[in-house]
């Protein structure tokens, strides 16, 4: 059973674009989550999805960021008009369940540089 | 809110030997997880151990093990034996079991072990 997957693995981008960043979950995984290691810090809580369902964005800016989880395909973290502060890890996790005894297991990450 | 607060940023060991990683947290709640998660220098996030806050029997994985200390909201890691792929960033971890972010992780700045040969 392959793990989650992250892709790009890294990723760079001037101040201005958009930047797209793609999770894969695990086998039989509908529930996604996207984290945020800024520099220095621990990971940060952003947005919680189900298929086709944001079910929680309380952590991610309500500006240029927004996150999707389709039916068919990878859950997408997009960034429109990236700046300098927007560098930082991205890291996304899934489980087969929410809360409970339900882990989460995390997927390499996407190393964003803003130029 | 719940806080995860870890006032180690670096420690070292000796190859071989035992080393204790701090943790303390926040909350009001009576029943919760505890994680430790280890960051290698390729990022991967890689469980480490998970306490339930109702058992109060400490968790242990092979060479680690914890000290959870409800009442003192503390949670510990030593590592014994230490190895050098030991080496890593080890975040502390919180998630409640109710309520309606249940499912949300809170994560400690981390602590950078070193370990020496």
């Amino acid at each position: 059973n392959a793990g989650v997957m992250q892709n790009p693995r890294h990723l760079v981008r001037r101040r201005g674009q958009e930047a797209r960043l793609r999770c894969s979950p695990m086998k039989g995984h509908s529930h996604v989550y996207w984290y945020r290691q800024l520099p220095e810090e621990g990971l940060k809580f952003m947005v919680y999805l189900q298929k086709e369902n944001i079910i929680d964005e309380s952590g991610m800016p309500k500006e240029r960021f927004s996150a999707e989880f389709p039916k068919e395909g990878p859950s997408i973290l997009r960034i429109q008009q990236v700046v300098r502060g927007d560098s930082a890890a991205y890291f996304c996790a899934s489980s087969t369940g929410a809360g409970g005894s339900y882990e989460q297991y995390f997927g390499p990450g996407t190393r964003l540089t803003v130029t | 809110a719940q806080t995860v607060t870890q006032s180690q940023p670096e420690m070292s060991v000796q190859e071989a030997e035992t080393v204790t990683l701090s943790c303390t947290y926040d909350t009001s709640e009576s029943d919760y997880y505890l994680f430790w998660y280890k960051q290698p220098p390729s990022r991967q996030m890689i469980l480490v151990i998970r306490q339930e806050a109702y058992k109060q029997q400490n968790a242990t994985e092979n060479r680690f093990s914890v000290n959870f200390q409800k009442a003192a909201k503390s949670f510990s890691l030593k590592i014994s034996d230490s190895q050098l792929g030991d080496a890593a960033m080890y975040f502390c971890a919180y998630r409640s079991t109710s309520g309606g972010s249940n499912y949300k992780l809170t994560f400690g700045k981390g602590t950078l072990l070193t370990v020496n040969p």
